[in-house]
C-alpha cells in the first residue's frame, strides 16, 4: 500500500493550463478506472472534484478534467483562477477493498 | 443538507485507547458505506478505513490492522472508530467520509474532522 507519486508543486498563471501527475502501478492506478481527485484548501477538509479517472462531481467546473495512461493519471487545470490555489490529491483503488492516495501537490497560482 | 460531524478527538498518551464518533444527516445513512480517512500534520491524505452500509463487511489499512474497529448504528446514524493501542503516527486529523460509489473512491462528502494528538 504505497503511496501513489504526485509532484509536490506545480504552479501557472491565471488563465493558463496545469496538468498534475499521479503516478502508481499496474496493482492501482494502472489496474482500475477508479482514480479520484480532491481540492483541499488550507485548514479545510477535502473536495471530490473528479472521479472515476475523467468524471466530474456535480458543480465542479468543466476547467477540472482527468485522464489516465497506464500506471499515471493526470488532472487537468484551464484557465486557472486564484481560487484554484490549493493542494490536489489524487487517490487510486488498490485492490481487496484498499485505497491509496497520492502525496499530494500544492498549486499556486501565480 | 448532508452533514457529517466528528466528535471525541483529544490528546490521548500512546497505548492508551479512543473513540471517534461520526453523526451523519441530511441523508439516508443506511444506504451508504462509509469510511475514515486521517491527514497527519503537514501531510498528506491516508485511507483508514471502510465499513459497508449494513455493516457486514469493514476493511482496514495495514498500519491500523488489529487496533483499530469502524463500526456503525444505523438506528443513531453515526459512525465510530474505536482506536486502540495509540501511537506517535496515529497523531493527525480523523475525517468521516460518505461513499458514493465502492471500489470507485468516489468521497462526496466530507466531515470537518477531528484531530488526535498522541504525543511522544
Amino acid at each position: 500500500q504505497s503511496a501513489l507519486t504526485q509532484p509536490p508543486s506545480a504552479s501557472g498563471s491565471p488563465g493558463q493550463s496545469v496538468t498534475i501527475s499521479c503516478t502508481g502501478t499496474s496493482s492501482d492506478v494502472g489496474g482500475y478506472n477508479y482514480v479520484s481527485w480532491y481540492q483541499q484548501h488550507p485548514g479545510k477538509a477535502p473536495k471530490v472534484m473528479i472521479y472515476e479517472v475523467s468524471k466530474r462531481h456535480s458543480g465542479v467546473p468543466d476547467r477540472f478534467s482527468g485522464s489516465k495512461s497506464g500506471n499515471t493519471a493526470s488532472l487537468t487545470v484551464s484557465g486557472l483562477q486564484a481560487e484554484d490555489e490549493a493542494d490536489y490529491y489524487c487517490s487510486s483503488y488498490a485492490g481487496s477493498n484498499n485505497l491509496v492516495f497520492g502525496g499530494g501537490t500544492k498549486l499556486t497560482v501565480l | 443538507q448532508v452533514q457529517l460531524v466528528e466528535s471525541g478527538g483529544g490528546v490521548v498518551q500512546p497505548g492508551r485507547s479512543l473513540r471517534l464518533s461520526c453523526a451523519a444527516s441530511g441523508f439516508t445513512f443506511r444506504s451508504h458505506g462509509m469510511h475514515w480517512v486521517r491527514q497527519a500534520p503537514g501531510k498528506g491524505l491516508e485511507w483508514v478505513a471502510v465499513i459497508w452500509y449494513d455493516g457486514s463487511d469493514k476493511y482496514y489499512t495495514d498500519s491500523v490492522k488489529g487496533r483499530f474497529t469502524i463500526s456503525r448504528d444505523n438506528s443513531r446514524n453515526t459512525l465510530y472508530l474505536q482506536m486502540n493501542s495509540l501511537r506517535v503516527e496515529d497523531t493527525a486529523v480523523y475525517y468521516c467520509v460518505r461513499d458514493r460509489s465502492w471500489p470507485a473512491g468516489y468521497f462526496d462528502y466530507w466531515g470537518q474532522g477531528t484531530v488526535v494528538t498522541v504525543p511522544s
